[in-house]
């Protein structure tokens, strides 16, 4: 199978506008999903699809895929937005990047 | 309310064994299948196994293959990880999260884990 590959850290202003790439074979065939993680808490699904977000997570939080590259987008970002951020697709196992630390 | 409850944190030794339960509740437990994901110390997100309560069919990553049994009581609504010969690298927080499936119980990719339990860690001792 293969890996997923996201950069290590990303830094924004508060109010900029944030974007993390995850990039993987085949990746483009693929549905992928970010998940927020805060530290002490348990993983929350942010953005899936590649193209839209669950009921309850902000509008400032986008996805989109282009080729084998997906990218969460936050505009608007906001200080409580820092948090470990991961994509995860289906495969014939479960992949999941290496993360990303946001810091704002 | 729909959640996933998770048994207690776990103290081990070196070379044992460590059975973590994961409750749900609130909603149709073999609608979904449950995945096991753990986060180490400075380490990201590992997946560990999937079962689908519904038709049995369990998933294991290569790297864990014959050390990881994940299982499912229906009667219950109750999922299990069961995870052998335990070393420091295994200490982690465990986590279950849950993925709907297909009416035959197959592995549904239009969907993420929307629910997931609040961890249980596992600390491994030598």
């Amino acid at each position: 199978s293969s890996e997923l590959t996201q950069p290590p850290s990303v830094s924004v202003s508060p109010g900029q506008t944030a974007s993390i790439t995850c990039s993987g074979d085949q990746l483009g065939d693929k549905y992928v999903f970010w998940y927020q993680v805060k530290s002490g808490q348990s993983p929350v699904l942010v953005a899936y699809r590649g193209l839209g977000r669950p009921s309850g997570i902000p509008e400032r939080f986008s996805s989109s895929k282009s080729g084998n590259t997906a990218t969460l987008t936050i505009t608007g970002t906001q200080a409580v937005d820092e948090a470990d951020y991961y994509c995860q697709a289906w495969d014939t196992t479960t992949l999941f990047g290496g993360g990303t630390k946001l810091t704002v | 309310q729909v959640q996933l409850v998770q048994s207690g944190a776990e103290v081990k030794k070196a070379g044992a064994s460590v059975k973590v339960s994961c409750k749900a509740s609130g909603f149709t437990f073999d609608r979904y299948g449950i995945n096991w994901v753990r986060l180490a110390p400075g380490q990201g997100l590992q997946w560990m196994g999937w079962i689908s309560p519904k038709s049995g069919d369990t998933q294991y990553p290569q790297r864990l293959q014959g050390r990881v049994t994940v299982t499912a009581d229906t009667s219950t609504g109750t999922a299990y990880l069961d995870l052998r010969s335990l070393t420091s690298d295994d200490t982690a927080v465990y986590y279950c999260a849950r993925v709907p499936v297909s009416p035959r119980g197959r592995l549904n990719y239009f969907y993420g884990m929307d629910v997931w339990g609040q961890g249980t860690t596992v600390t491994v001792t030598s």
